[in-house]
């Protein structure tokens, strides 16, 4: 069975840090891409990032880029999100998921106030 | 970047009764490979994110067979031939022909 579980969630203060990770089983780590996609509280979804599955290329929206950093451990089968410089407008559920979008982890939230 | 509008935001329905939801993307998500990338994912309250439909018309296992998908080159709709209770929810469309970045729709609520 796949499954994702996302971790590393919690309050920060703006202009702090967080490290999401993601740990998977149930599959191929090393031949899967994976993405990271937020939800802001009362919203819709917004793909954040994605990587291949070497690790050799990563892509970011344009509202993250330069403050995230995707990464993975193929080592250890785990998926990891370092945010920095955090803003409000980062507040919401961060979902690990697979380049097949199925299935999608239960989700970390991560709220950014003062 | 491709932007992906849903209509209607709020769909309100009577069960039993068919439903569905159109997605139009601001341009064609042909791929050069020949394929369609556009999914559709069911959220329902309190839960995460699951596809249901992939490749415009593609059912992944589970989902009923009241569920289909259809469409081409720009406009797409997710139809709901007899909806039930567990079917409440937002509905969102996702094109991954085009990317970075991947694009979500703004999502519908299937509403009773």
């Amino acid at each position: 069975e796949v499954q994702l579980l996302e971790s590393g969630g919690g309050l920060v203060r703006p202009g702090g840090s967080l490290r999401l990770s993601c740990a998977t089983s149930g599959f191929t780590f090393t031949t899967t891409a994976m993405n990271w996609v937020r939800q802001a509280p009362g919203k819709g979804l917004q793909w954040v990032s994605g990587i291949t599955n070497s690790g050799g290329k990563t892509y970011y929206a344009d509202s993250v880029k330069g403050r995230f950093i995707i990464s993975r451990d193929n080592s250890k089968n785990m998926l990891y999100l370092q945010m920095d410089s955090l803003r409000a407008e980062d507040t919401g559920v961060y979902y690990c998921a697979r380049e097949s979008w199925v299935p999608w982890g239960q989700g970390t939230l991560v709220t950014v106030s003062s | 970047d491709v932007v992906m509008t849903q209509s209607p935001l709020s769909l309100p329905v009577t069960l039993g009764q068919p439903a569905s939801t159109s997605c139009r993307s601001s341009q064609s998500l042909i791929h050069s490979d020949g394929n369609t990338y556009l999914n559709w994912f069911q959220q329902r309250p309190g839960q995460s994110p699951r596809r249901l439909i992939y490749k415009v018309s593609k059912r992944d296992s589970g989902v009923p067979d009241r569920f289909s998908g259809s469409g081409s080159g720009t406009n797409f709709t997710l139809r709901i031939s007899r909806v039930e209770a567990e079917d409440i929810g937002i509905y969102y469309c996702m094109q991954g022909t085009h990317w970075p970045p991947i694009t979500f729709g703004q999502g519908t609520r299937l509403e009773i």
